[in-house]
């Protein structure tokens, strides 16, 4: 069955960071996308970022584009996301997940849907 | 950014009741809206995709509908195991956001 198991619970000063793993299984990893999805204390969900596990193409949200960075090892079927500059904003529950995908003809797209999730790690920014 | 409100925020209800939930984007999304159903402590799972259908293994008491701006999400009657909080959210544009959710607890 598909699983997706991610890195446990991270406490970081402000300013570090974190750099969060989640390991696939149950299906060919290359085979489907993976994003990256957070949750702030009692806020509503976010997307972070995406990742084609086949060619390694990234998507990322445009206002914290330049301090994170997700990327894959296909030998390990695993994906990663890094924050740097960690605030107390970034406090919260991040998720991986993977992309539902679409099929025509063959040919595979991302729907930017997401069917299956990792049980989510709790990064903690504290001074 | 789309954005995405929800109503209500919080619904009361018993067991056996129909509910639904509102989602409306701040411009035509068509129909490229997904559901999600979020347990305490757990993470989403996913019920409906493309507006209306329905995903794998998700029981038939949930249905989804609409296009555009204004987007339903239906519960039949309502079982023990839906009392959660249900988010919406929008693949139209980039980035994909979410609703705020809607909690559904025990009236």
């Amino acid at each position: 069955q598909v699983q997706l198991v991610q890195s446990g619970a991270e406490v970081k000063k402000p300013g570090a960071s974190v750099k969060l793993s989640c390991e696939a299984s149950g299906y060919t990893f290359t085979k489907y996308s993976i994003h990256w999805v957070r949750q702030a204390p009692g806020q509503r969900l976010e997307w972070l970022a995406w990742i084609n596990t086949a060619n390694g193409d990234t998507r990322y949200l445009k206002r914290v584009q330049d301090r994170v960075t997700i990327s894959r090892d296909t030998s390990a079927s695993t994906a990663y996301l890094e924050l740097s500059s960690l605030t107390s904003e970034d406090t919260g529950v991040y998720f991986c997940a993977r992309d539902r995908r679409y099929c025509n003809n063959s040919t595979c797209y991302s729907m930017f849907v997401f069917d299956f999730w990792g049980q989510g790690a709790l990064v903690t920014v504290s001074s | 950014d789309i954005q995405m409100t929800q109503s209500p925020s919080i619904l009361s209800a018993s067991v056996g009741d129909r509910v639904t939930i509102t989602c409306r984007a701040s411009q035509s999304i068509s129909h490229w809206v997904a559901w999600y159903q979020q347990r305490p402590g757990k993470a989403p799972n996913l019920l409906v995709f493309k507006a209306s259908s329905l995903e794998n293994g998700v029981p038939s008491r949930f249905s989804g509908s609409g296009s555009g701006t204004e987007f339903t999400l239906t519960i039949s009657r309502l079982q023990p195991d839906d009392f959660a909080t249900y988010y919406c959210q929008q693949y139209h544009s980039n980035p994909q956001t979410f609703g705020q959710g809607t909690k559904v607890e025990i009236k």
